[in-house]
């Protein structure tokens, strides 16, 4: 298995820029995270999906950012529009179920100038 | 959940040496614990998981120990080698969320 493929590795943009960032969870994993990692605040979830479904957005920090998950093998979240302080590394996980473990791919490290 | 704190503590070791990570958690609803271990520019990678049924649950080289009444939890690394080096986490659960909470995580340094 490949794991949680996440692309790209690695985005430069500049502040005002539209983001997109990329995930494919593991075959068979019906649960798909985004985490977002800083130094200041630590792993923080963003959003959860449950069967496609979108769970629980509340870590979503502004209206900025949005995710959607159109099928079970694709998900995307979206920073329009980018500011600086959105740099960081994003994390997408997926588990077969929900509060089963976590399986992270290499995230992408975001940095917005 | 648990809002984590900003610093992030170290243990440094020497190799060969055992070492012991402890976490603190605050949910006692909590019911599902894992440790993960971040090597620099990797995502979190799992290692160990545990139940609430049980207090200890051991792997290879590693055990995990569950303190539920004063709600800690500590990862016991045998023999510590060069390639542990990295950032550990806890993660804390609930049966009726689906909400990992990540604690700040320890740094540990192997020393030749």
């Amino acid at each position: 298995d490949a794991g949680v493929i996440q692309s790209p590795r690695h985005e430069v943009t500049e502040m005002g820029q539209e983001v997109t960032l990329r995930c494919k969870p593991i075959s068979g994993h019906n649960s798909l995270f985004w985490y977002r990692q800083t130094m200041m605040r630590g792993l923080e979830l963003l959003i959860y999906f449950n069967n496609n479904v979108p769970i629980d957005d509340s870590g979503m920090p502004e209206d900025r950012f949005s995710a959607k998950m159109p099928n079970a093998s694709f998900s995307t979240l979206k920073i329009q529009p980018s500011e600086p302080r959105d740099s960081a590394v994003y994390f997408c996980a997926s588990s077969f179920k929900g509060n089963e473990k976590l399986f992270f791919g290499s995230g992408t490290q975001l940095s917005v100038l | 959940g648990e809002s984590v704190g900003l610093h992030l503590p170290t243990l440094s070791v020497q190799e060969g040496d055992n070492s012991i990570i402890n976490c603190a958690y605050s949910n006692s609803a909590s019911d599902y614990f894992i440790w993960y271990k971040q090597e620099s520019g990797k995502g979190p990678q799992f290692i160990i998981d545990i139940r609430s049924n049980m207090d200890k649950r051991q792997g290879q080289r590693v055990t995990v120990l569950l303190n539920k009444t004063v709600k800690h939890l500590s990862l016991q690394i045998a023999a510590t080698q060069p390639g542990d080096s990295a950032v550990y986490f806890c993660a804390e659960n609930n049966n009726y969320g689906q909400n990992f909470v990540f604690g700040p995580g320890t740094r540990l340094s192997v020393l030749p």
